[in-house]
This record gives structure tokens, sequence and C-alpha cells, in this order.
């Protein structure tokens, strides 16, 4: 597609239950990153893959989070056990490249809100 | 810890102004300073700069960098209110690429008044 594109949009979920969300980058871009948007503060980063490399986990706030990148492009990070302070927005960005990790591009992101 | 301070957190202006939105940083090995504009959902990129004293511009909006007093500085002249948006500041640092890239602020709000 033209943009990266997130799904859900929009998740209300209970708490203790688990969610995907799901995201599809620019075609031909080989970095992906996830980031989290609370309410008023920045973008904290949490995952990022680049190709077929294993990824990089180290910002991933607990085991409850995990994510995976298929045949390099699709992603889906998961959430399990949700907690309240989970709810935030779920940015997904991608890259062309590696050497050009500034100039990300995002998706308009899923907004996870936890009862 | 990298760090990186926006200010002000939240600024409204009358339509006409010009504002200068400010980042402050630190960081270890730093590549970049970047900026983005996020209206709704989706930051866009606006900048990115990587030397001290050259001014990065694109219509009404400019940028510069200061590598030796680690800041940069965000203007916006005769605004409107499409302007209207959170203004985030992000640095790259590291080795190049990847998970030790970017560090963001927590954005300035700016509000344009008609």
């Amino acid at each position: 597609g033209a943009g990266v594109s997130q799904s859900p949009s929009n998740k209300v979920t209970e708490k203790g239950k688990d969610v995907e969300l799901r995201c599809d980058p620019i075609s031909g871009h080989t970095a992906l990153y996830w980031y989290r948007q609370s309410l008023g503060q920045g973008l904290e980063f949490l995952i990022y893959f680049q190709g077929n490399s294993a990824p990089d986990k180290s910002g991933l706030p607990s085991d409850r989070f995990s994510a995976e990148r298929t045949g390099g492009s699709v992603s889906t990070l998961t959430i399990q056990r949700t907690q309240q302070e989970d709810s935030a927005v779920y940015l997904c960005a991608s890259s062309p490249s590696r050497e050009n990790t500034g100039e990300l591009f995002f998706g308009e992101g899923s907004r996870l809100t936890v009862l | 810890e990298d760090k990186v301070v926006q200010s002000p957190l939240s600024l409204v202006v009358h339509e006409g102004d010009t504002v200068t939105l400010n980042c402050s940083y630190e960081v270890t090995n730093f590549r970049s300073l970047l900026w983005y504009k996020q209206e709704k959902k989706a930051p866009t990129f606006l900048f990115m700069l990587t030397s001290s004293g050259i001014e990065k511009k694109s219509g009404r909006l400019s940028s510069i960098l200061d590598k030796k007093e680690l800041f940069s500085i965000l203007n916006i002249t005769a605004t409107q209110t499409g302007d209207s948006a959170v203004y985030l500041c992000a640095v790259e640092a590291g080795s190049g690429g990847g998970a030790d890239g970017l560090t963001f602020g927590k954005g300035t709000h700016l509000i344009i008044q008609p």
C-alpha cells in the first residue's frame, strides 16, 4: 500500500485479555519499529525489526509483550493478560533501510483501551 | 540514559504569530536530530539535522541545530490554524540504525487560534 497500515484503529478490551495489533509496512521497507505513546508522553520504543535479522526487543516493558514479523513484512504485536497501564496508542513505523533510521514513516496507530 | 527535553510543553498563539519550539538533548554518540509533526495520529517527518549551524527550511518552517550547546529550534513564521499539532523532537544516537536509534521528547502541543 501507499503508507503504513495498522489495525485495528481502536481496541477496547477487558483487563486480563490478550490483544493482537497488526502492522503492514510500506512495501520494500526493511526496517520496522513499534512505539507506544501514552497520553501526554513522547514515543516509547518497544521493538525493532531489520529484514530477517533477530529483532531487538530491548524496549518491551514486560514479558507480556511480544512481536513477530512474518516474511520480513507484516508484523503483529501481542499483549497478553492486558493491564490498565497498557492503555496507549501503539504506533508502527517503517523505513527503507538501516541507514535511514531517522526518516520513519508512521502508521496512524492502534488505540488500546484496557478497562 | 539518553534524554530529549522539549519546551514549552504547550503553546497557544494567534494566527500570524511566529513561534519558536525548543529541543535540548543529552545522548551518547549523537548522529542526527529530527523533527516530526503529529496532527492527530501519525507523526510526519519534517526535518533531519546533522550539522551545526546549517538551517533547514521548508516553506514557513525552519530548523537549526547547535551541537555545541546540544539543542535545536524549530521556527514557524506566519502561523496558520493548520499548524496546530504536537511537534516531536527525536535524537538518533548510538552506532547507527535500529533500536539504539531514536529517543523522542514529550512534544510541544501548539495551538493556533484564528
